[in-house]
């Protein structure tokens, strides 16, 4: 089991749905990530929040909507996908520091939902 | 432009022997280079990180090493077990000066252990 916890594992979706993406951890990490994984490709990185704040857009389409409620929690908002969208969402977390994505902490990864856009 | 080469892009070894990993950044100005490990439908494990003054750091049966001088780094992985069998990511971190790092991810190695 991960330190970081991704639901669902799994989701079907169409691409007039709305559906959210959920992303926990407890570790008191500061610093959350968006992953956008598509098959056999490393990791692209969508969003950074740093305390609770979105410090990194990776010009992301609108479609994807990030939130951070709290130090704990991380969404991911989605609505009228398109098929290419289908893929391995990741969401990661770091200790924070002032180099916002991780300086020479690891991020710690969660297993992914996998998006499947109809 | 910054880049990550892997390679191979994909490897094949008997269970029980060594194997190394290459990766080679045109990253800079380097913060550090890390390797991760993803196994197939789980998401990354950090193995090691790697500032620009170590040289080399192990994690049990994995040892990196990096030349920052000419821009290398390995990942070498002692008597290959079955669970040994997954995707390996080199990802080099560019110094920002106190500001948002970037990092830029290799395509990664897949490593088959064959019993």
């Amino acid at each position: 089991d991960t330190e970081v916890t991704q639901t669902p594992k799994h989701l079907v979706m169409g691409m007039t749905n709305k559906k959210s993406l959920k992303c926990e951890q407890h570790m008191g990490h500061r610093a959350m990530y968006w992953y956008k994984q598509k098959a056999k490709k490393p990791p692209e990185l969508m969003f950074v929040y740093s305390y609770e704040k979105l410090s990194i857009n990776e010009s992301v389409p609108s479609r994807f909507s990030p939130e951070c409620p709290n130090s704990s929690l991380l969404n991911l908002h989605l609505h009228a996908l398109q098929p290419e969208d289908s893929a391995l969402y990741l969401c990661a977390s770091s200790r924070n520091s002032l180099n916002i994505i991780g300086g020479n902490q690891p991020q710690h990864f969660g297993d992914g939902t996998r998006l499947s856009i109809l | 432009k910054n880049q990550v080469e892997q390679s191979p892009q994909s490897l094949i070894i008997l269970e029980g022997k060594n194997c190394t990993l290459q990766c080679n950044y045109t990253v800079s100005p380097f913060s550090n280079l890390r390797w991760y490990k993803q196994d197939t439908g789980r998401g990354p494990v950090s193995l090691t990180i790697m500032t620009f003054s170590e040289n080399t750091k192990s994690n049990g049966r994995y040892t990196a090493t990096l030349d920052a001088d000419t821009k290398q780094s390995s990942l070498h992985i002692t008597a290959s077990q079955l669970s040994d069998s997954a995707s390996y990511i080199c990802v080099v971190s560019q110094y920002s000066g106190g500001g948002a790092d970037g990092l830029t991810f290799g395509k990664g190695t897949h490593l088959i252990i064959q019993p």
